[in-house]
């Protein structure tokens, strides 16, 4: 079956710190991945997505990266983070949008 | 610019009765529906779907109507049970099968007892 992991479940980081969030997919080949961002009275807000090892779109600008070293792997970074950083990070993974999204269980990223 | 939009943030409703879910999206070329539901520090999960050439889908306790018109839809809940309390999120997808998922705000449902 399926999985889906994220790490860190929780962060504190203080402003301009680097950040790294981890995201790995189990039993899936060559998944579309996602990175989603929740954040207070925006929603579900998509940040970056994949469709293969390198392959990186981005949907909204910010100081947020993202990149893909292996097929089942998903890595959200900052150089320096901001505090309207903070927020609830969400990693996903497809096979494609209509079959639905598969999200991992979040990281809570708080910048201070 | 919110392409899908829930207007209600919140919504309460008695253990037993009907709870009605909304969602407006203005992009006509959205032809896919779906409705996740999330917990506080969890990740969202699938609830139910709707291609654009049904006007409802039923699974259980979970309706989805469309009104394609009006672009409009909503979940209904039948009976609402206290487990459903839940931040309950619509979404619509665009650009074929390699899209992207647009989501709403989300509204959030309390079920009381």
């Amino acid at each position: 079956s399926q999985t889906i992991h994220q790490w860190p479940a929780t962060l504190v980081q203080p402003v301009g710190s680097p950040l790294s969030l981890e995201c790995t997919v189990e039993g899936t080949s060559n998944p579309n991945l996602y990175w989603y961002r929740q954040a207070a009275g925006r929603g579900l807000q998509l940040l970056f997505y994949s469709v293969g090892i390198g392959q990186i779109s981005s949907e909204v600008p910010q100081n947020l990266s993202a990149s893909r070293p292996q097929d089942r792997q998903f890595i959200l970074s900052s150089k320096k983070l901001l505090l309207s950083d903070s927020g609830f990070y969400l990693c996903a993974w497809s096979v494609g949008p209509r079959e639905g999204y598969t999200f991992g269980s979040g990281t809570r990223l708080t910048v201070v | 610019d919110q392409q899908v939009k829930q207007n209600s943030p919140s919504l309460s409703v008695q253990e037993g009765r009907i709870s009605i879910l909304n969602c407006d999206y203005t992009n006509s070329m959205f032809d896919y529906f779906l409705w996740y539901k999330k917990y506080p520090a969890e990740g969202p999960t699938f609830l139910i779907s709707i291609s654009s050439i049904k006007d409802k889908n039923e699974d259980g306790r979970f309706t989805v109507f469309l009104n394609k018109s009006a672009k409009h839809l909503s979940l209904h809940i039948v009976p609402s049970q206290p487990g459903d309390s839940a931040v309950y999120f619509c979404a619509a997808l665009y650009g074929g099968s390699q899209g992207n998922l647009i989501f709403g705000k989300g509204t959030k449902l309390s079920v009381k007892p």
